[in-house]
This record gives structure tokens, C-alpha cells and sequence, in this order.
């Protein structure tokens, strides 16, 4: 009954850091989304996914990179990370195809600072 | 102009009352219409979602579009302090792989 696990739930870096945040789904979902939540601008999709070996650019990509090696994993790495990258991070997986297939499923979240 | 503009609110209302939480659109292309709760320090969950035009209930809740005015409504009866949360709606055209969100309107219901 898992869903969605996104790991660490909290994160402090300081500026010039780097991490990856981790979304693991246990659905067999193909489609796999990153998503960032700031006050004011609602969320905003950083990269997503199509399936196993694929990622595409979203509304905001610019500081980021993600890697999708397997299918229930989609990584969201912060090479140099800047104070503007302080945000909540939400990781979403939906279904390819099927009556429910616009239906995103979505994670609890990744509390991250950047001082 | 956004693709989907929604009032952030805050809305604050006494328990028992009828909310209504509104979103527009602008993209004419867009089929399928969902509401998502958050909770706070929570990630979205789907609340209900609709196919094309024409309302939807589920329990206390329902959910109407309006593709004429593009234009779609979530109605909460009797409302409950549980009900606080901010309400997201999204939408997508068929044929998409992604979501278009509002940016949420945060609702308390005071008891």
C-alpha cells in the first residue's frame, strides 16, 4: 500500500551542494513526474517521464537533472544547489493508458533548504 | 492570460456551509477536469475528477464542468473542519502526458 515514497522527507544543504532526492512508485506506473511547490506559484513541473530510460523537460528544468534507470525509480538531482532551489518537492507517477490514466498519484514530499 | 487561473483565497467559512471553489480555463482543448485536496504539509490526493462536461457527486461533494463558459466548479455541502485544505484543481487535453495545475485556493472551516 505504498504508492508513492519519496526519500529524504527533509533536507538543509548549503549553496554549491549537491543531492538527489529519490521517488519510488510500487503502482507499475509508466509515467513518472518531478514537481516543485512554492507559495504564490502553485506547483510547477520540473522534468517527467515517459518510461524506463526517458525524461523530458518541463515548465521549470533550469538547476536540475533526473535519470529514470528503472522503471519504479525517477531521480532528481540538484548539482549546485542555489537558496533559489528552496522549495517543497513532489514526485507524481500516473498510469499510460486505461480509464484512470490522467490520474496522478502523488508523494508526501520533500522539504528541502538551501542556505 | 493563464491556461488555468484560480482565486487563491484564503476562504474561511463557519462548519455547515456550502463552499464553492471555481476554476477558469483557456485552453479549449482540454477533456479531463480533477479536484486535488492538500492537506497541509501533505502531498495533493485526488478528490474527484470528471471526463468532458457535466457534474459529478460524491457524497458531500460535487463537481461540475462547464465547457461553453470553460469554466469548472467544486461544491462541498455541509461543510466540515476536516474539509480545510487547499484545493487544487487540474486539468489536461487529451493526448497530454501532463497535467495543468491552478495554483490552489486554501479553505478553513471554522467550528
Amino acid at each position: 500500500n505504498a504508492g508513492v515514497t519519496q526519500t529524504p522527507k527533509f533536507r538543509v544543504l548549503k549553496t554549491g551542494q549537491s543531492m538527489t532526492l529519490l521517488c519510488a512508485q510500487d503502482m507499475n506506473h509508466e509515467y513518472m513526474y518531478w514537481y516543485r511547490q512554492d507559495p504564490g506559484m502553485g506547483l510547477r513541473l520540473i522534468h517527467y517521464s515517459v518510461g524506463e530510460g526517458t525524461t523530458a523537460k518541463g515548465e521549470v528544468p533550469d538547476g536540475y537533472n533526473v535519470s529514470r534507470l528503472k522503471k519504479q525509480n525517477f531521480l532528481l538531482g540538484l548539482e549546485s544547489a542555489a537558496p533559489s532551489q528552496t522549495s517543497v518537492y513532489f514526485c507524481a507517477s500516473s498510469r499510460k493508458s486505461g480509464g484512470s490514466a490522467y490520474i496522478q498519484y502523488f508523494g508526501a514530499g520533500t522539504r528541502l533548504s538551501v542556505l | 492570460q493563464k491556461e488555468v487561473e484560480q482565486d487563491p483565497g484564503p476562504l474561511s467559512v463557519p462548519e455547515g456551509a456550502i463552499v464553492s471553489l471555481n476554476c477558469t480555463y483557456s485552453n479549449s482543448a482540454f477533456q479531463y477536469f480533477m479536484w486535488y485536496r492538500q492537506y497541509s504539509r501533505k502531498g495533493p490526493e485526488l478528490l474527484m475528477y470528471t471526463y468532458s462536461s457535466g457534474n459529478k457527486e460524491d457524497g458531500r461533494f460535487t463537481a461540475q464542468v462547464d465547457k461553453s463558459s470553460k469554466y469548472i466548479s467544486l461544491f462541498i455541502r455541509d461543510s466540515q473542519p476536516s474539509d480545510s485544505a487547499t484545493y487544487l484543481c487540474a486539468m489536461k487535453p487529451g493526448g497530454s502526458e501532463k497535467l495543468v495545475f491552478g495554483k490552489g485556493t486554501k479553505l478553513t472551516v471554522n467550528p
